[in-house]
């Protein structure tokens, strides 16, 4: 089993949908959660990070956390053709080592 | 304030080479962490630096090693370079790293495109 979980994609949504994006973890004990956005060929970019069960809302993005059932997900409201992109969620595994999962594609069609 | 910088951007090796990254936090930053990431493997995990010490190391060969400067810049570096090395390395740089558990946000560099033929 990964560690860090992800559905690969792509997820296509029309523009102005609401994207919802999942992420399942192996580690009961892990307290951080961050989600990037990489665009092809760039690196990494921090979108939100979330500590506490509940919801995190920051613009048109909310990550939510549920520690009991190992749950991070991210919803993007109002989904641009400029969000598409792959989307990474990472885990904390000590001393800053983040572990990943291996990304969903998010495709917004007009 | 500028981001996290990493030199050069693009390298060329060959099989049996060695090869030396450099990367710069952003200002202030003191933690530097590594990471490779291929299509096959995705984002892998490298090691961490915070004050000049190795404080965690992930699951790769000992050809990959790394180091932090005074100033908290890094650099890794890989030794007798394979073809499976060709990969973009990641530098991503936070202020302090861990604290009570939580782990600090990581800023990431735009990479090293390293290719070995």
């Amino acid at each position: 089993q990964k560690e860090v979980e992800q559905n690969s994609g792509p997820l296509s949504v029309p523009e102005g949908a609401i994207a919802s994006l999942n992420c399942t973890y192996s580690d009961r004990g892990s307290q951080s959660f961050f989600w990037y956005r990489q665009y092809s060929g760039k690196s990494p970019e921090l979108i939100m990070f979330i500590y506490s069960n509940g919801d995190k809302e920051d613009g048109r993005f909310t990550a939510q956390l549920n520690k009991a059932s190992q749950y991070v997900s991210l919803l993007i409201r109002d989904s641009q053709p400029s969000d598409s992109a792959t989307y990474l969620c990472a885990v904390a595994g000590g001393y800053n080592k983040l572990i990943f999962g291996a990304g969903t594609r998010l495709a917004v069609h007009p | 304030k500028a981001g996290v910088t990493q030199t050069p951007r693009y390298l060329i090796k060959t099989r049996g080479q060695q090869v030396t990254l450099s990367c710069s936090p952003i200002s202030g930053h003191r933690s530097v962490s590594w990471y490779q990431q291929t299509p096959g493997q995705g984002l892998q995990f490298l090691f961490e630096y915070f004050s000049e010490t190795q404080r965690n190391k992930g699951n790769f060969p000992g050809r990959f090693s790394g180091r932090q400067f005074s100033n908290s810049r890094s650099e890794m570096n890989v030794s007798t370079l394979e073809l499976g090395d060709s990969a973009l390395y990641l530098c991503a740089s936070s202020l302090q790293g861990s604290t009570g558990g939580q782990s600090d946000t990581q800023y990431f560099g735009p990479g090293t495109r390293l290719t070995v033929l």
